[in-house]
């Protein structure tokens, strides 16, 4: 069974800091594809970035990018020059056929 | 830009009274979801559906029922609703065209609490 991990329940930033949250999953397919989600406190859930599998090169999206690994089935996500509004729970997940989600990370960004 | 819209934001009911969660998307998605989401566990998967009048179950289907009899319209229904589905309900959908790289989008979520 597909399951996705997200062993960091919380973590925390300081403004205009890097930051990488993690993600590992377990499958036994070749070609899926991996995604990073973004809720804001009672905010709508929304897409940060995306990644294929069958691609080597790691996605990037302006200060988000992805350490994908697929060999050791790890894909984390990297936030550099955090924001304010950068503070919202993170959701890994992967797809083949259907979403699997992971339990989420929150993160905080200090002032 | 995709809108996914939730009937409500916000529901309070009573142990078993039926209840209704609509769900509406304007992008002509053939796929929807119904997800719940709890805190620890992530989102889990309830029912989903391919097309009109299709319904799938997830990995969590004991206790709800989905409607889905316009393409744009995926319903969830409680038949008889009990606290251990407090939660908050995500609704979201997908295109199967190709290139749309089977993301996701979601709605904003109704927070139902059952007393």
């Amino acid at each position: 069974a597909q399951t996705v991990t997200q062993s960091q329940p919380e973590m925390s930033v300081q403004e205009a800091e890097t930051v990488t949250l993690s993600c590992t999953y377990d499958t036994s397919e070749s070609d899926y594809y991996l995604f990073w989600y973004k809720q804001p406190p009672s905010r709508q859930m929304i897409l940060v970035i995306r990644q294929e599998a069958y691609k080597q090169q790691n996605a990037t999206e302006n200060r988000f990018s992805v350490n994908f690994q697929k060999a050791a089935k790890s894909f984390s996500l990297k936030i550099s020059d955090s924001q304010l509004g950068d503070a919202a729970m993170y959701f890994c997940a992967y797809n083949f056929n259907k979403f699997y989600f992971g339990s989420g990370t929150k993160l905080n960004v200090k002032p | 830009d995709v809108k996914v819209t939730q009937s409500s934001r916000y529901l309070v009911k009573r142990t078993g009274e039926k209840v209704f969660l609509e769900c509406v998307q304007d992008m002509d998605h053939e796929n929807m979801f119904w997800y719940r989401q709890d805190p620890g566990l992530g989102l889990r998967l309830i029912y989903f559906s391919y097309d009109v009048k299709m319904k799938e179950k997830g990995d969590i289907p004991e206790g709800y029922s989905v409607s889905r009899e316009k393409k744009e319209r995926f319903s969830l229904i409680l038949e008889s609703a009990s606290t251990n589905q407090t939660s908050m309900y995500l609704c979201a959908s997908s295109s199967r065209a190709a290139g749309a790289q089977e993301t996701q989008y979601f709605g904003p979520g109704t927070r139902l609490l059952v007393l």
